[in-house]
């Protein structure tokens, strides 16, 4: 079986300081890892995701995550937040050869002026 | 361009009544999925299918039950509502040629009083 935990529930931060959302998960096999993103009384987006190849994989709006094997971790961090990167974010694994995913219990991102 | 929608955006049903939410895919996409999310639990997934007349059960399946008779739709029924699934409830869809991404619906907020 396979779990991710988000260690942080809540993360405030001001306007143009760097952000990291920490991300772990557990797996006996070859994962893929994602980052959604949620914003208020809408669906789910990808923000971003690894399948295999370069552990460093960013988003056209300024995020990355690296991918960890050894620590098992998917940290996703921008160096500088905006106002309106204010949402939930979700971190989710999947299993190669397996179309579910598992998500973590979400980060809330607060950022304020 | 293609979407997935879902309907009724929002419902009230009252304990003990039969509700069904629709979700329909443009993606012509094999896998679909639905979730629950709840505070403090993040998403959690209730039923599953591959194709047409696939159904699989989710971490969280007693009380709901799904049907594929197309591609498109995959409906999601709560056999006798109850107050513990007061939720919003997402629909997903995928194809493992494109990593497991799934591809959320807007949401249904249901509240069962």
């Amino acid at each position: 079986a396979q779990s991710v935990t988000q260690l942080d529930s809540q993360v405030p931060v001001f306007e143009e300081a760097p952000v990291e959302l920490r991300c772990n998960y557990s797996s006996s096999v070859s994962v893929y890892l994602f980052w959604y993103v949620q914003y208020p009384n809408q669906g789910l987006q990808l923000l971003l995701k690894y399948l295999s190849g370069s552990t460093l994989v960013k988003s056209i709006n300024g995020f990355e995550a690296e991918f960890n094997k050894s620590q098992t971790s998917f940290h996703l961090r921008k160096p500088s937040v905006h106002i309106s990167d204010t949402a939930e974010y979700f971190c989710a694994v999947s299993s190669s050869g397996y179309s579910t995913l598992t998500f973590g219990k979400g980060t809330m991102l607060l950022v304020s002026p | 361009d293609a979407e997935i929608t879902q309907s009724p955006r929002h419902k009230i049903t009252e304990t003990g009544r039969q509700v069904t939410l629709a979700c329909h895919q443009t993606w012509n996409h094999n896998n679909m999925f639905w979730y629950r999310q709840d505070l403090g639990h993040g998403l959690r997934l209730i039923h599953y299918s591959y194709g047409v007349h696939d159904t699989n059960k989710g971490e969280v399946s007693d009380g709901y039950s799904v049907s594929r008779s197309n591609t498109e739709d995959l409906p999601l029924t709560l056999e006798s509502a109850a107050s513990s699934q007061t939720s919003v409830y997402f629909c997903a869809s995928s194809e493992p040629e494109t990593g497991n991404e799934q591809y959320f619906g807007p949401g249904t907020r249901l509240t069962v009083t």
